[in-house]
């Protein structure tokens, strides 16, 4: 079962705007990761925010975290045609518990 | 530092066979995971080892099953394949530190149930 969930599923936007990316999820959470997925390969980590933290950045990507709405932004500024991609946030209770994978926002940067 | 390593990337087979895939973590990487991802289900996980010890399993039937080795590779065997197997299994691997779950994917292999 999936813990979160991406709005929108799919966005289609121009190279040098700007993409917006949203996930909440169901339960409390120790940590909120974010993924990058190009087509049919392996997830490559982008950016990893605690509980206890409300907004990290790490080049182009800003990502925020409210607990009290279950729910984080990934922000990509200045996209560029490489950003093409699937994104996915990840969650985890802290401890061993397993992470788990929202559904993925499907983001189209057009040239 | 080499990335994750999954073998073999493509894989046909045919509905009732059985098979094995391999996952090689990055070296220091003490915990494997892995994953199914279908366009239908998304990101479904497996189950994650950690020395050599199944540490969480998700809700998969019996055919599914892995294990892990003293050099932390990992092997998952799917038995008497199913047309709804077909997908691509992620391998991730990472240093379990408790308060921080980051992971590294693999390429992942692509099955195929014919």
């Amino acid at each position: 079962s999936q813990q979160g969930e991406e709005d929108p599923q799919a966005l289609s936007i121009q190279e040098g705007e700007n993409a917006t990316m949203n996930c909440s999820y169901k339960t409390s959470i120790n940590n909120l990761q974010w993924y990058r997925q190009n087509s049919g390969r392996g997830l490559v980590h982008l950016i990893l925010i605690r509980s206890n933290e409300r907004e990290k950045h790490s080049g182009r990507l800003r990502v925020t975290l409210d607990t009290s709405k279950k729910s984080s932004s990934l922000l990509i500024t200045a996209s560029r045609a490489a950003d093409t991609a699937s994104y996915f946030c990840a969650t985890d209770s802290g401890g061993y518990q397993k992470v788990t994978f929202g559904t993925g926002t499907k983001l189209q940067v057009i040239p | 530092k080499a990335g994750v390593t999954q073998t073999p990337r493509y894989l046909i087979k045919t509905r009732g066979q059985q098979v094995t895939l391999s996952c090689s973590p990055i070296s220091g990487h003490r915990s494997v995971s892995w994953y199914q991802q279908t366009p239908g289900q998304g990101l479904q996980f497996l189950f994650e080892y950690f020395s050599e010890t199944q540490r969480n399993k998700g809700n998969f039937p019996g055919r599914f099953s892995g294990r892990q080795f003293s050099n932390s590779r990992s092997e998952m065997n799917v038995s008497t394949l199913e047309l709804g197997d077909s997908a691509l299994y992620l391998c991730a691997s990472s240093t379990f530190d408790p308060d921080a779950h980051e992971q590294y994917f693999g390429p992942g292999t692509r099955l195929t149930v014919t």
